[in-house]
C-alpha cells in the first residue's frame, strides 16, 4: 500500500516567488495534516482537514500561506510570496478516524527560500 | 508554556544499555500518546502509542504513561547503534490533531 506522497521533495526558490507543495494521502484516510519542521520550533501543525474540509488552520503563520483539499486524494499548500524564513521541511500526514489518532507522514518537502 | 516538553539531549548510551526518554504534557484532557522516531533527513515514523496508564511493551520498546503526573516515557532495551535518532513525543490535542514535542536526540555508541 502506497504511503503519503509529497512533491516536490526539494525546492529552492527566490524570495517573492510562489511555492506550491503537493500531497496525496493514503487511500481511505479521512484526515490530512500539514506540518512544518524547523530546528528552532520542531514540528508545528499548520492546518488539518477532515473529509476535505479544513478543521483547524490556527497554525498557519500568516496570510501568505494557504491550503486546499479539492478532493480526497489531493491537497496543496501554497506560499505566496515566499520569504527566507519560510525555509523548512514541510510534511504532509494522513490518518483515519477508525485508527484513533495514529497518523502517517510523507517524506517531506525540503524548501529553501533564498 | 509548551504543550509537550522533551529534553533535547543528546542522550548518550552505550550499546546494549537501556535508553530512557521522557516527555511531559500540559493538557490533562489528553487521551492518547505517541512516540515517533525520526532519522536525520527522514520523516517521523510511528513506534508506539499508548492510551491507558501503565506500561505497554512492543519488542525492545516499552511505553509508560502516568496521567496523574502528566508524563510519558519510552524505554529502549538493548539499545543498538541503529536506534540513534531523534525521538518525538506526541499528544492528542483534540480530534485527530497531534501536538509534538521538539524531540530528544539519542546517540547509541558501539
Amino acid at each position: 500500500d502506497a504511503g503519503v506522497i509529497q512533491s516536490p521533495r526539494h525546492e529552492v526558490t527566490e524570495m517573492g516567488q510562489e511555492v506550491t507543495l503537493r500531497c496525496k494521502p493514503i487511500s481511505g484516510h479521512d484526515y490530512l495534516f500539514w506540518y512544518r519542521q524547523t530546528m528552532m520550533r520542531g514540528l508545528e501543525l499548520l492546518i488539518y482537514f477532515n473529509n476535505n474540509v479544513p478543521i483547524d488552520d490556527s497554525g498557519m503563520p500568516e496570510d501568505r500561506f494557504s491550503a486546499k483539499m479539492p478532493n480526497a486524494s489531493f491537497s496543496t499548500l501554497k506560499i505566496q510570496p515566499s520569504e527566507p524564513r519560510d525555509s523548512a521541511v514541510y510534511f504532509c500526514a494522513s490518518g483515519r478516524t477508525s485508527s484513533g489518532n495514529t497518523i502517517y507522514f510523507g517524506e517531506g518537502s525540503w524548501l529553501t527560500v533564498v | 508554556q509548551k504543550e509537550v516538553e522533551q529534553n533535547s539531549g543528546p542522550l548518550s548510551v552505550p550499546e546494549g544499555a537501556i535508553a530512557s526518554l521522557n516527555c511531559t504534557y500540559s493538557d490533562r484532557g489528553s487521551q492518547s500518546f505517541f512516540w515517533y522516531r525520526q532519522y536525520s533527513g527522514k520523516s517521523p515514523e510511528l513506534i508506539m502509542f499508548i492510551y491507558s496508564n501503565g506500561d505497554k511493551e512492543d519488542g525492545r520498546f516499552t511505553a509508560q504513561l502516568n496521567k496523574a503526573s502528566q508524563y510519558v516515557s519510552l524505554l529502549i532495551r538493548d539499545s543498538q547503534p541503529s536506534d540513534s535518532a531523534t525521538y518525538l513525543c506526541a499528544v492528542n490535542g483534540g480530534f485527530q490533531k497531534l501536538v509534538f514535542g521538539t524531540g530528544t536526540r539519542l546517540l547509541v555508541s558501539p
